[in-house]
């Protein structure tokens, strides 16, 4: 069965400071891989996706994410947080044979000055 | 507009009152999923169209929750008898569909609903 985890409900970082989000996934098939982002009172934008294309994915906003098959992973990072990256972050992974994504229970950023 | 489109954005009823939620998916979108977002909570997803065939209705959480997609595109979300638990926010997203499997979903704002 396709799940995701993401570890920590809460990340706290600096501005300027490395972000890492973290994602696990376990999946019965090669899996599809994607992170959402949230502002307040919006639904959620796709940042980026992974499709076996390359494990290097970069997104918008300057994120990017690595599939690391040997860990099931699918980590969140950017270099340099800015203050208007605080949001709640979702990971998902699909669902086979079907466009449904099961999502992680996410993440919320917050950036400090 | 070229989004997803939901309404209303927030609606407030009292205890066991039916209420109807509207989405307007992206046009040509054939895949309209619906999910719940309870507080602090992640995405719980209710149920998913995808072009003509049956829906998948796996997640609805009770037989309180109905949806229909008229004509392949607007759909309604409807909780009958509506009970304090049923308090989220109510997300609707589409996607291009034909089970790609990479296709991503494109999310409207939500429906916040509050029941008192």
């Amino acid at each position: 069965a396709q799940s995701v985890t993401q570890l920590g409900s809460h990340v706290s970082v600096s501005e300027g400071a490395l972000v890492l989000l973290r994602c696990n996934y376990s999946s019965s098939v090669p899996p599809y891989l994607f992170w959402y982002v949230q502002y307040p009172n919006q639904g959620l934008q796709l940042l980026l996706k992974y499709t076996s294309a390359a494990t290097l994915v970069k997104g918008i906003n300057g994120f990017e994410a690595e599939f690391k098959k040997s860990e099931t992973s699918f980590h969140l990072t950017k270099p340099s947080a800015h203050m208007s990256d605080a949001a709640e972050y979702f990971c998902a992974v699909s669902h086979p044979n079907t466009d449904k994504l099961i999502f992680g229970t996410g993440t919320r950023l917050q950036v400090f000055p | 507009g070229a989004g997803v489109s939901q309404s209303p954005s927030n609606k407030v009823t009292e205890k066991g009152k039916d209420v109807e939620l509207r989405c307007d998916p992206i046009s040509g979108h054939t895949a309209l999923y619906w999910y719940r977002q309870s507080l602090g909570q992640g995405l719980e997803f209710l149920i998913y169209f995808q072009g003509n065939s049956a829906p998948d209705k796996s997640g609805l959480p009770s037989d309180r929750f109905s949806a229909e997609r008229t004509g392949g595109s607007v759909s309604t979300l409807t909780i009958q008898r509506t009970q304090q638990e049923d308090s989220a926010v109510y997300l609707c997203a589409s996607s291009l569909g034909q089970a790609t499997f990479n296709q991503p979903q494109h999310f409207g704002d939500g429906t916040r609903l509050s029941i008192l």
